[in-house]
């Protein structure tokens, strides 16, 4: 119930095409869908968000789609570029009541020049 | 950069040593957050203070011991480690109801 499954593992793609990674919830009491970037021996950082009022959301390259129906939300990068090489996470919470984040187990993205 | 900082970046320990990890953030957060995270692997929480109590213990064993001095500042003591217990050491902030923030991490070497 409380679990984020989060595909695929790992995913090569080629400069300038697009990444997507997919993650799935069961607790239709999440209300908030964050999305970490985390590069090697750094922490993770916030990359990008959604609630679940609305169904995308896009900052630059970076979108998130999210089906309520079908429990799943995903995150699509545009132009991929070798600097977005990275692990990405995505997570879920019940944020009005401060809920602890339960997080994805992360996706090693590789972009090739 | 990030508005959370760690200290130190890297820490090297036997079992029998007592060391702290230490995190500041000046954001005005009044949550903050404890995580154990290895290589290939999500953040686990370990620890939250919210107000400066702790509100949340994810049955961390006791050689782990968290302090909150004050609202800017958290640590994390360690005693008595196990080699197992090598991981990255984030610590993170947020308001209560609010957006995580990470530190860059303290890597932990127990030998």
């Amino acid at each position: 119930q409380q679990q984020v499954k989060q595909s695929p593992q790992s995913l090569i793609v080629q400069k300038g095409g697009i990444s997507i990674i997919n993650c799935a919830y069961e607790n239709t009491a999440f209300d908030y869908f964050p999305w970490y970037q985390q590069f090697p021996g750094k922490g993770p950082a916030l990359l990008i968000a959604i609630r679940p009022d609305v169904s995308e959301k896009k900052e630059g390259r970076f979108t998130i789609s999210f089906n309520k129906s079908a429990k799943q939300f995903s995150l699509h990068i545009m132009d991929s570029q070798p600097g977005d090489s990275a692990t990405y996470f995505c997570a879920a919470s019940i944020k009005v009541r401060g809920g602890k984040l339960i997080f994805g187990q992360g996706t090693e993205l590789s972009v090739k020049p | 950069d990030t508005e959370v900082t760690q200290t130190p970046k890297h820490l090297v320990m036997g079992m029998t040593n007592k060391k702290s990890l230490k995190c500041e953030q000046h954001m005005g957060h009044r949550a903050m957050y404890w995580y154990k995270q290895k290589a290939k692997k999500p953040p686990e929480l370990m620890f939250v203070y919210s107000y400066e109590k702790l509100s949340i213990n994810e049955s961390v064993p006791s050689r782990f011991s968290p302090e909150c001095p004050n609202s800017s500042l958290l640590n994390l003591h360690l005693h008595a480690l196990q080699p197992e217990d090598s991981a990255l050491y984030l610590c993170a902030s947020s308001q209560p109801v609010g957006e995580l923030f990470f530190g860059e991490g303290s890597r932990l070497t127990v030998l």
